[in-house]
């Protein structure tokens, strides 16, 4: 079974520039996650789509940051304009459904996102 | 609050002997999953184990067992008989259901660098 794919691995951009990264999640995953992950840190949670709804975002810096989920398969996370704080791994994982405590969420290999 | 607290940033340990690593936690939802995840050098997050906040069982899976106190909010990683492969950062996470509406992204700590040496 393929695992959860993310393109591009890596990703140099000057600040202000704006930046795409794109999640294909493991087939058949109702749930899909956009983690941040800075630097000596854990990864920090900054959206979930279950299908293509929105269930939580609060974490999600609106103004520059947007996601979306077309369809209920892939998902995009942009970010418009880019700041220098905004350097980080950014991991896509999914879930089979939201809700269900024994379920395991499946990360992705991330985006190593370098803004300078 | 930090809700997911990991007091040991780095360990080194010999290789073949038993590694614990510590987690606490802070949730007053009843109901809450804890888990392990282990990221390499490579960077993706591989998972380890899942223990449920109802689990009248410790979890174990392999060389991973993880040893849930659940008074003391703790969810400590044991690993037995350490490899080099194990080298790597080793995350505690958590879900909680408080939000309602399916909303369960995980919540992590900040980790520990473990080290095995031959």
């Amino acid at each position: 079974e393929a695992g959860v794919a993310q393109s591009p691995r890596y990703k140099i951009i000057e600040k202000r520039q704006s930046v795409a990264f794109w999640c294909n999640p493991i087939s058949g995953h109702a749930t899909l996650y956009w983690y941040q992950q800075i630097l000596g840190q854990g990864p920090k949670l900054l959206i979930q789509f279950q299908n293509n709804g929105v269930v939580d975002d609060s974490q999600l810096p609106k103004d520059r940051f947007s996601a979306e989920r077309l369809k209920g398969v892939d998902s995009t996370l942009k970010i418009q304009p880019a700041k220098l704080e905004d350097s980080a791994v950014y991991l896509c994982a999914s879930s089979l459904v939201a809700g269900f405590s024994t379920d395991t969420q499946y990360f992705g290999p991330g985006t190593r996102l370098t803004v300078l | 609050a930090q809700k997911i607290t990991q007091t040991q940033p780095g360990m080194f340990v010999q290789e073949k002997e038993a590694v614990t690593l510590d987690c606490t936690y802070d949730t007053s939802d009843p109901s809450y999953g804890l888990f392990w995840y282990k990221q390499p050098s490579s960077g993706e997050m591989i998972f380890l184990i899942y223990q449920g906040s109802y689990d009248q069982q410790n979890a174990t899976e392999g060389r991973y067992s993880l040893n849930f106190q659940k008074a003391r909010k703790s969810a400590n990683l044991v690993i037995s008989a350490s490899q080099l492969g194990d080298s790597a950062m080793y995350f505690c996470a958590m879900r909680e259901f408080a939000l309602g509406g399916g909303a369960d992204g995980l919540t992590f700590g900040k980790g520990t660098h473990l080290i095995i040496q031959p």
